[in-house]
């Protein structure tokens, strides 16, 4: 079972930022909270991860809350090609674990003109 | 880039064939994975290995097979196709320190 609770949809204005939540209280020490997204008809999408710092890279920010208990996925000015499913997952690190990736329903993001 | 290719992206066959879907990665990853993805039941693991030879069963391997003799190529075998194995059908792979998997394009199986 997935172990994080998303919104199943959120809409967003082009051009403007892209704030999507995530909640994970069950989260341990040793999991990384990732974002993967889907755009229809392709395959997952990684976007970025983190373990409790916040993260920046060329698609987007993690903000971590310092309890780890929830974050938020920023895509700084949405365009139309960010229209897609976004997930949530977190994922144990360290050997010993599958390291497959339990994806939720995710969020549908509808980035409008 | 990391580029993941699957053989078909559709695919159509009939009850009771013989399925090979075709995986192959050029990053010399060590780490590659199949999933099915399904309305409602999002993407769930089938097979995956650690290195060539090696495969470990995913959360629902019924029904199906997978085959690695080389380090860039994993396969999964539908050893007699069900119209319940109509779905879509995602290949990743990933190094070996698993920082991101990076997924191929999907086939989408239709089983008649």
């Amino acid at each position: 079972d997935a172990k994080t609770t998303q919104p199943p949809s959120m809409d967003c204005a082009e051009g403007r930022a892209a704030n999507l939540p995530c909640n994970h209280s069950t989260i341990s020490g040793n999991e990384y909270v990732y974002w993967y997204r889907q755009i229809h008809s392709q395959g997952p999408q990684y976007i970025i991860h983190g373990l409790k710092n916040n993260e920046t890279n060329e698609m987007a920010s993690l903000i971590i809350t310092e309890d780890r208990k929830s974050s938020t996925l920023i895509l700084p000015h949405a365009t139309l090609r960010d229209t897609a499913v976004y997930y949530c997952i977190v994922r144990p690190d360290g050997s010993g674990n599958t390291g497959k990736l339990i994806f939720g329903q995710g969020t549908t993001l509808q980035v409008k003109p | 880039d990391v580029k993941v290719t699957q053989s078909s992206r559709y695919l159509v066959k009939r009850t009771g064939e013989k399925v090979f879907l075709e995986c192959v990665q050029d990053m010399d990853h060590e780490n590659m994975f199949w999933y099915r993805q399904d309305p409602g039941l999002g993407l769930r693991l089938i097979y995956f290995s650690y290195d060539v030879k090696m495969k470990e069963k995913g959360d629902i391997p019924e029904g199906y097979s997978v085959s690695r003799e080389k380090k860039e190529r994993f396969s999964l075998i539908l050893e007699s196709a069900s119209t319940n194995q109509t779905s879509m059908y995602l290949c990743a792979s990933e190094a070996w320190n698993r920082d991101e998997q990076y997924f191929g394009p999907g086939t989408r199986l239709t089983v008649t």
